[in-house]
């Protein structure tokens, strides 16, 4: 069974920070590996979606890399804003599955003024 | 990117009840959605996948009875949960698959129930 594990739980950090969201997966046989954002009692909002012959993929201040092998992912996100403030949730898809997705746990962060 | 609406977006009720969600693509015909269900501070669990004109396929420990999903058309399907209690309190997201694009979920806004 896929298990997906997001660290650190919880992440407050100063307006302007770069930091790093890290994924890990059990199972590495998977089809592609997504980010999302969700805003506290909203749904959800993709923001990175890697294939599993991709190593990374970038969108304005964020970069998303993928080591299938090792199992891991991390997000990237450049010159935080108060504005990122929001739960972050990468969900991976295993190959043959469907489109089912399994969700980590996922990261709240909080950007400071 | 494609819209998926859910309806309502919150709901109240009471114990023994049962309480009716839609989910609905807007400008894709969706041949399979998903139903998922997120507790307070914890990640999604998918429920059920829904698909058009055939039975939902039910995640282990999901009681299909209980949580009855009807797929009737390519852009509608329902999510009723039967004799509600307060601890099927929880939020509710849908998700509908884009069949042009096989990998592309697209996620509703979600449905908060609150069962007293």
């Amino acid at each position: 069974k896929q298990e997906v594990t997001q660290i650190p739980a919880a992440l407050s950090v100063p307006e302007g920070e770069n930091l790093v969201l890290n994924c890990s997966f059990t199972d590495s046989a998977i089809y592609n590996l997504q980010w999302f954002r969700q805003d506290p009692g909203k749904g959800l909002t993709s923001l990175l979606l890697i294939q599993s012959s991709q190593r990374e993929q970038t969108s304005g201040r964020l970069n998303a890399s993928l080591d299938k092998s090792s199992g891991r992912s991390t997000l990237y996100i450049a010159a935080s804003q108060p504005g990122d403030s929001a739960t972050y949730l990468c969900a991976v898809r295993l190959t043959g599955t469907a489109s089912k997705l399994t969700f980590g746990t996922g990261t709240r962060l909080q950007v400071t003024l | 990117g494609a819209v998926v609406s859910q309806h309502p977006s919150w709901v109240i009720c009471k114990s023994g009840t049962s309480v009716k969600i839609e989910c609905r693509s807007l400008d894709f015909q969706a041949t399979t959605m998903f139903w998922y269900r997120q507790f307070p501070k914890q990640s999604l669990m998918l429920m059920a996948t829904s698909n058009e004109g055939s039975k939902a396929t039910y995640e282990q420990g999901v009681e299909k009875d209980k949580f009855l999903i009807n797929h009737a058309s390519l852009t509608l399907s329902t999510l009723t949960v039967t004799s509600a209690h307060p601890e099927d309190s929880s939020f509710y997201i849908c998700s509908a698959r884009d069949p042009t694009s096989k990998e592309t979920q697209y996620f509703g806004p979600g449905t908060r129930l609150l069962v007293l």
